[in-house]
Parts: structure tokens; sequence; C-alpha cells
């Protein structure tokens, strides 16, 4: 068990809404990530932090925001909600100590976009 | 650039082997293995670091070559519980930045 706890794990919302995904951990690691998986598109880097305030964008960051004010929290915001991003986004801590740099994931959370 | 799995799928009878492949483009410093069942988050097997380190995790072993730049995951006796998507991700030196592959589905019959 990672610590991690991811809220909520499923959400329907309207187009053009806005919408935030929470990550929490109980660790204090340093590093968090925000991934999307899509069939064909596997795992997407969104946006990735690596301490209070110090967060950097991935491969598709387009669309989304994030913020870092506490070690432990981790919060994804989609401005205005679009189809595109109906998906299943997963956070992901790495800890502070550990060989290479391997990745423990949080439970998902399955969001519909209509 | 993302490693390339092979092969996409595959469909094992209960104790049959299975050899996946994960290859790259760039140098490697390190392959992580995880498996995925459907529905639930990918959950970490084992780690490869540079130096052709094997690893084992159950019956499940897996080799690096770093030259070819290419891990193989290794599935003996395989178990009904081996089904799911196997995902490999690659990291090049500190990178803080996993790149994954699309993976490949294992299902295993009785």
């Amino acid at each position: 068990d990672a610590g991690i706890t991811q809220s909520p794990r499923h959400k329907v919302t309207e187009t053009g809404t806005p919408v935030t995904l929470r990550c929490h951990q109980t660790e204090n690691h340093r590093y968090m990530y925000w991934y999307r998986q899509d069939p064909g598109h596997g795992l997407r880097l969104i946006h990735y932090s690596y301490g209070v305030k110090d967060t950097d964008k991935g491969e598709v960051s387009d669309g989304y925001s994030v913020s870092r004010s506490k070690t432990e929290d981790f919060l994804l915001t989609l401005e205005s909600a679009t189809s595109s991003q109906t998906s299943v986004y997963f956070c992901a801590i790495r800890p502070d100590r550990g060989s290479g740099n391997t990745i423990y994931f949080g439970e998902g959370s399955w969001l519909t976009v209509v | 650039q993302q490693p390339v799995q092979s092969p996409q799928a595959v469909i094992l009878r209960e104790g049959e082997d299975a050899v996946i492949n994960c290859s790259s483009s760039k140098a490697l410093y390190s392959v992580h293995w995880y498996r995925q069942k459907h529905g639930e988050a990918p959950v970490f097997l084992m780690i490869l670091l540079k130096g052709g380190e094997q690893k084992g995790h159950e019956k499940i072993s897996a080799s690096f070559n770093e030259k070819k730049q290419q891990s193989s995951l290794y599935l003996t006796a395989s178990q009904l519980s081996y089904s799911g998507t196997y995902f490999c991700g690659t990291g090049a030196g500190n990178n803080r930045k996993l790149i994954w592959g699309l993976g490949t589905s294992l299902a295993v019959n009785p």
C-alpha cells in the first residue's frame, strides 16, 4: 500500500464545467504525478510536482492545471472540461528513497464528461 | 521516445510460458515492469537497472540488455492470476519521468 488516496473515484460532469481531482498521500514524498490513461495511448503524463509549489508540465498538459500547496496533496484541475478529457486519471508518487525512479499508483479516478 | 512492446496480446493456457519484450530507441538507465488488471491501477512488479541485472517476482522474471536497449519479461508456468495488461516504463539517466509502452494484454485460460 503506497498510502495514496484519490478523490473522487468516479465523476460524471458536463462539458464546460470545472473539475478538480485530488490526490492525497500519507508518506510526505516529494515527487507526485498525474497521468491519464486512454485506450491506444497508454499512460501519459499530465503534470508532476517535485515539492510544495514546484510543478512542471508533462506531455499532455493543455487544458489542465495543478497545485500543490501542501506536501500531501496534489490537485489536478480541468478548468473547463471537454469530452476529450473523459479518461481514467491516476495519481502516482515516487518514494524519496529507493532504487531507480519507481513510481506507485493510486486507485484511479474515472471521469466522464458529457 | 515511447518504448515498443511486443507482442500486443497473448493468450495462454494455464501452465504455459510467455515472453513480453520492451524495446527502446534510446539508451536506458532503468526499465520498470507493471501489471494492470481491468479496472484497477498498475501494480509495480520489478525494476531493472543498467548492468544487465535479472530480477524475479514469483514465477515472473525479467532481463535487461542495455546494449540492445531491450528488456524481456518471462512468465513461466502461467497462472490464472497472471492475466492482465503488462506495461514497461523506461527511464533515462536521472530523469524523473518514465516513458511508457502501450502494454501487452495477457489472458490466461484454464
